[in-house]
Parts: structure tokens; sequence; C-alpha cells
């Protein structure tokens, strides 16, 4: 258990309809990073977060968005869903030690199906 | 933007042998992860290199941060079944916001 929280596990839903994935960071980390997985796909970097700022951003669409709350949670929301928005979403976070001694876990996931 | 090279893209070997997999960049990192995947499951980190040289082992895996920090290599002992699955290096930024993975090493055991 890497102790980063996902949910939902498991999502179907419509196209044209918005979903929200929810992640609970490793107890004390401040960052927050998100990364879509499709099928036999790499991981590609969306959107990371680092104490309720945004930090940078990767191959993030439009019709997704992001944020960190004061709890440090974060939530990915995306919209105006299409096909081939089915992915696995991933949530990471690490502590960011400066510039080294950084380890960056991962959460299970949360797989999306649109249909 | 920054690009990891990976190989190699997929490996077939017999129960008992070695493995050695690396990755290759065009730009520096600070620090080096490796991590595997099972199927629908999220990456599991593996081992962490944080100094250009540094050599790391965490049981039958041996990871070693290259002198140049563009690269990195994973190897794996007297490999067995459950060692099944992608295997994943990322690069960390100087600023260590931005993780960039590598295309993955897909890793097949025969009993």
């Amino acid at each position: 258990d890497s102790g980063v929280t996902q949910t939902p596990k498991h999502l179907i839903t419509a196209t044209g309809q918005r979903v929200t994935l929810r992640c609970s960071p490793r107890s004390g980390d401040l960052s927050v990073y998100w990364y879509q997985q499709s099928l036999d796909q790499g991981l590609q970097f969306l959107i990371q977060y680092y104490n309720g700022e945004e930090r940078a951003k990767g191959n993030i669409l439009e019709r997704f968005s992001a944020q960190q709350f004061p709890d440090l949670h974060s939530e990915l929301n995306l919209s105006s869903l299409e096909l081939g928005d089915s992915a696995l979403y991933f949530c990471a976070s690490s502590f960011e030690r400066g510039q080294s001694g950084n380890t960056i876990y991962f959460g299970e996931g949360s797989w999306l199906t649109v249909v | 933007g920054q690009q990891l090279n990976q190989s190699p893209q997929s490996m077939f070997i017999q129960e008992g042998e070695d493995v050695s997999m690396n990755c290759t960049s065009s730009s520096i990192f600070n620090t080096w992860l490796w991590y595997k995947q099972d199927p629908g499951e999220g990456p599991v980190l593996l081992i962490a290199l944080y100094k250009a040289g540094e050599l790391t082992s965490n049981g039958r895996l041996t990871a070693q941060f290259g002198i140049t920090r563009k690269d990195s290599f994973l190897n794996i002992s007297a490999s067995i079944p459950s060692d099944v699955g992608i295997y994943f290096c990322a690069g960390l930024n100087n600023a260590g916001n931005m993780l960039t993975f590598g295309g993955g090493t897909r890793l097949m055991v025969k009993p």
C-alpha cells in the first residue's frame, strides 16, 4: 500500500458527461501529480499541484482541470468526455525535499470507461 | 518535452536468468526512479537513485544512476515468474516537479 488513495476505482460514463476523480496523498506529502495511461500506453503527465498551487502542466486537455484543496487532497475534473478519454488515471504524491531525495508514490488508479 | 528512451521494449526470458534494462535521456535528471506495474494497478516504486554514480540494491534488483546523469539501468538477477510485469524508469527534473517516464519494458518469464 503506497498510502495514496484514489476514488472511484472504476467508473463508466457516457460521452459528453463530466466526472470527478479524487485523490488523497500520502500523509505529509504536499505535492500531487496526475497521470493518464491509455491501454498499453505509457504514463502521460497531466498536471502537478504543490501545497494548493499549480506547479507544472503537461499534456492536459482544456476539457480537463484539477485543483488541490487546503487539506491537500486533489480532484481531477474531466468534462465533455469522449471515447478516447477512456484510460487509467493515476494520482501520485511526494513530499518534495528540494532538489534531491524526492520519492514519488502512486495510487492504484481510477479506471474510466467512456461509452 | 523531455524524452526518456527505455530499452528493450519487451523481454521474454527463462526463469532463473538475469535481466537488464536501461534508460537514456537527452536531459540531465536529479533523481531516477524505477517502478514496476502489474496490469490494471498503479506503478510500485522499486528503487530510487539520487546521486550520479549511485548503485542501489533492493533484493534481487540493482539499479545505477549514470555518471552523466542522463542514464540509468536496472538489473534483475535470478528472475522468477512473479517478476512478470512492466518496468518503467522515470527521471525527476532539477526543480523536482516533473517526473518523466520511459516507455516501459514488458518482462515475461517462462517457468
